[in-house]
């Protein structure tokens, strides 16, 4: 079965950091893009970023409002995606999403919050 | 521009059929995917390639695109198909952008 496990989520200060992980099973993951979508409270769906495979040189991307304050990596070897927040704004609160695009996991909490 | 514009909501009864839109330059140039989000829920890929059914999905989901628009029709409306949803354009090369989320009400 196809399945993304995100964990890592919490409640952390402004200003402060997080790294969210997202541990991959039942697919080829090295061969797989990983992107991050957000989505806060009441609101849409925001692509965050990804992170391309090692035959496109691991390439990343990111959202104008998180680029040079988030940086997505991932280790193949452990068929793991991961989000480093650091920096965080309040208005960096939402449940994040890992997907592959055709499957999504459960998402993880992050609150921004003194 | 790089934003897709959907409706806020769209209401039908049970067995009529809801057509969703979703309009952006960018349709112009890739794909649409269609993502259906109940509440408390990951947001679950309907449609993708603008037409594709994803495996499991039920006949009466289905897809089309007309210049800069994309749609999702249902036809047969269901009362389990009240949910939100999102349309998706960008490419392994482009940012994604999701449109805004349309919210179905099955009265």
């Amino acid at each position: 079965e196809v399945q993304l496990v995100e964990s890592g989520g919490g409640l952390v200060q402004p200003g402060g950091s997080l790294k969210l992980s997202c541990a991959a099973s039942g697919f080829t993951f090295s061969g797989s893009a990983m992107h991050w979508v957000r989505q806060a409270s009441g609101k849409g769906l925001e692509w965050v970023g990804r992170i391309r495979s090692k035959a496109n040189s691991y390439a990343t991307a990111y959202a104008a409002s998180v680029k040079g304050r988030f940086t997505i990596s991932r280790d193949d070897s452990k068929n793991t995606a991961y989000l480093q927040m650091n920096s965080l704004k309040t208005e960096d609160t939402a449940v994040y999403y890992c997907t592959r695009r055709d499957v999504w996991g459960q998402g993880t909490t992050v609150t921004v919050s003194s | 521009s790089y934003e897709l514009t959907q409706l806020p909501s769209v209401s039908v009864s049970p067995g009529q059929t809801a057509r969703i839109t979703c309009s952006g330059d960018v349709l112009g140039e890739n794909y649409a995917d269609w993502y259906q989000q109940k509440p408390g829920q990951a947001p679950e890929l309907v449609i993708y390639e603008d037409s594709e059914r994803y495996p499991g999905i039920p006949e009466r989901f289905s897809g089309s695109t007309s210049g800069n628009t994309t749609t999702l029709t249902i036809s047969r409306v269901l009362t389990e198909d009240e949910a939100d949803y999102y349309c998706l354009s960008g490419d392994e090369d482009n940012p994604w952008v999701f449109g805004g989320g349309t919210k179905l009400t099955v009265l």
